[in-house]
């Protein structure tokens, strides 16, 4: 069975940081790309940041650039976002995910997410 | 980056009946690499369509994708209850991959 299990999130201070992380298993997680989505309160999703299967491939919104950093550890089945800076439009659940997309290898069929969790930016 | 936009931003209809999603992009998606999700509170998106147009797995044939190019659309022939939700598409030819707004599809 595919798991995706995040962690890390909590409330923290503007300007303060955090690092999530996702622990994946049931698949072959050294073989694909891999992503983090974000959704604030109400909202819709938005796509943060996406890094190739051995990482030399990595790309961010305009919006975390400067701020996040995404990284793996195919060793160890898991993906983080460094998160700096951290502002109040930051709030939001992180989702770690393993979908389709441009980064992917040809035919690549997957389609996993995490159940997400929340960071909450706040004074 | 490419802008997709959904219409309608809600959609009321009655379990039995059709519904049609639109999705518009600001330029033309690659090798049609456009998605459709469908997300209900505190849970996580499902994947419905890819390619456009291709079920991903375990998905009823009631829900169905077309279009290319900048113009998509995902229809559900006759909603039953568990279809109501908000539905995305997104779009992974290129970086960023953007979604769209959202539809939320609700019980009239």
């Amino acid at each position: 069975e595919v798991q995706l299990v995040e962690s890390g999130g909590g409330l923290v201070k503007p300007g303060g940081s955090l690092r999530l992380s996702c622990a994946a298993s049931g698949f072959s997680f050294s073989s694909y790309s891999m992503n983090w989505v974000r959704q604030a309160p109400g909202k819709g999703l938005e796509w943060v940041s996406s890094i190739s299967s051995g990482s030399s491939y990595i790309y961010s919104a305009d919006s975390v650039k400067g701020r996040f950093t995404i990284s793996r550890d195919n060793a160890k089945n898991s993906l983080y976002l460094q998160m700096d800076g951290l502002r109040a439009e930051d709030t939001a659940v992180y989702y770690c995910a393993c979908t389709r997309g441009w980064l992917q290898p040809p035919g690549a069929n997957v389609d996993y997410w995490g159940q997400g969790t929340l960071v909450t930016v706040s004074s | 980056d490419i802008v997709l936009t959904q219409s309608p931003g809600t959609l009321s209809l009655s379990p039995g009946e059709r519904a049609t999603l639109s999705c518009r992009a600001s330029q033309s998606v690659s090798s049609s690499y456009l998605a459709w999700y469908q997300q209900k509170p505190g849970q996580a998106p499902r994947l419905l369509i890819y390619g456009a147009s291709s079920r991903a797995t375990g998905i009823p044939d009631r829900f169905s994708g077309s279009g290319s190019g900048t113009d998509f659309t995902l229809t559900i022939s006759r909603l039953e209850p568990e279809d109501f939700a908000v539905y995305y598409c997104q779009q992974y030819g290129r970086s960023p991959e953007t979604f769209g707004q959202g539809t939320k599809v609700d019980i009239k």
